[in-house]
């Protein structure tokens, strides 16, 4: 079946640093990727998706590449702020399936 | 719009009992779908419905039921709650026929189980 492997958390890093969030994924056939973030003490949204090969998404300053030959989809940022902190999780639609499969979230904290 | 709601925000059950998560959403969209969110596990889908009429079990349905009779609500019920139903539930939209289109979470609901 689907799966979505996600770096562990939590991940600590001062202000203006590069971050980049580990997402792989097993699929057959060509999956639709996305990262949905989590602000403390709200529900998911949707931060940026791909759904073909080679696709990179964006969005407030984040991208992420969807690498079909590394089945990879990893998640970055050239400077943090503090207002990033959040938990940020990847997820993957099948072709055909009619659910998400969400990796298991990494907790992202920005320090000033 | 209000997008996604639901309530109660925060629930207490004591072994045994019942109750209904309830979920609505005003975009109009046909795809709605449950998950519950457990530490170190990510979110994982309890039922869905592609339309009113329409449910279907995802991949932890059991102890859980669903009904679609709006096309704007989705309420899930807890038949006999057990300490392992314990978790943070949301409730999502879409605004296609698949969770391939973003989807619209609720604010969740947290339950705890005693």
């Amino acid at each position: 079946g689907n799966s979505v492997t996600q770096m562990e958390g939590p991940v600590t890093l001062s202000e203006e640093a590069f971050l980049t969030i580990n997402c792989t994924y097993t699929a057959t056939g060509y999956p639709s990727l996305f990262w949905y973030v989590q602000y403390p003490g709200e529900g998911l949204q949707l931060l940026l998706k791909a759904t073909k090969a080679d696709d990179k998404g964006s969005n407030k300053g984040f991208e992420a590449t969807y690498r079909k030959e590394t089945t990879s989809f990893h998640l970055e940022k050239g400077s943090v702020q503090v207002s990033d902190s959040a938990v940020y999780f990847c997820a993957l639609s099948g072709f055909g399936n009619e659910k998400l499969t969400f990796g298991t979230g990494t907790r992202l904290t920005i320090i000033p | 719009n209000a997008g996604v709601t639901q309530t109660p925000k925060f629930q207490v059950l004591k072994t045994g009992q019942s109750m209904t998560l309830q979920c609505a959403q005003d975009m109009n969209h046909e795809y709605m779908s449950w998950y519950r969110q457990d530490p170190g596990m990510g979110l994982r889908l309890i039922h869905y419905s592609v339309g009113a009429g329409i449910t279907d079990q995802g991949e932890v349905p059991n102890g859980y039921n669903v009904s679609r009779s709006t096309t704007e609500d989705f309420p899930l019920r807890l038949l006999s709650a057990a300490p392992s139903q314990t978790s943070v539930y949301f409730c999502a939209s879409s605004t296609g026929g698949s969770p391939a289109y973003e989807q619209y979470f609720g604010p969740g609901t947290r339950l705890t189980v005693t």
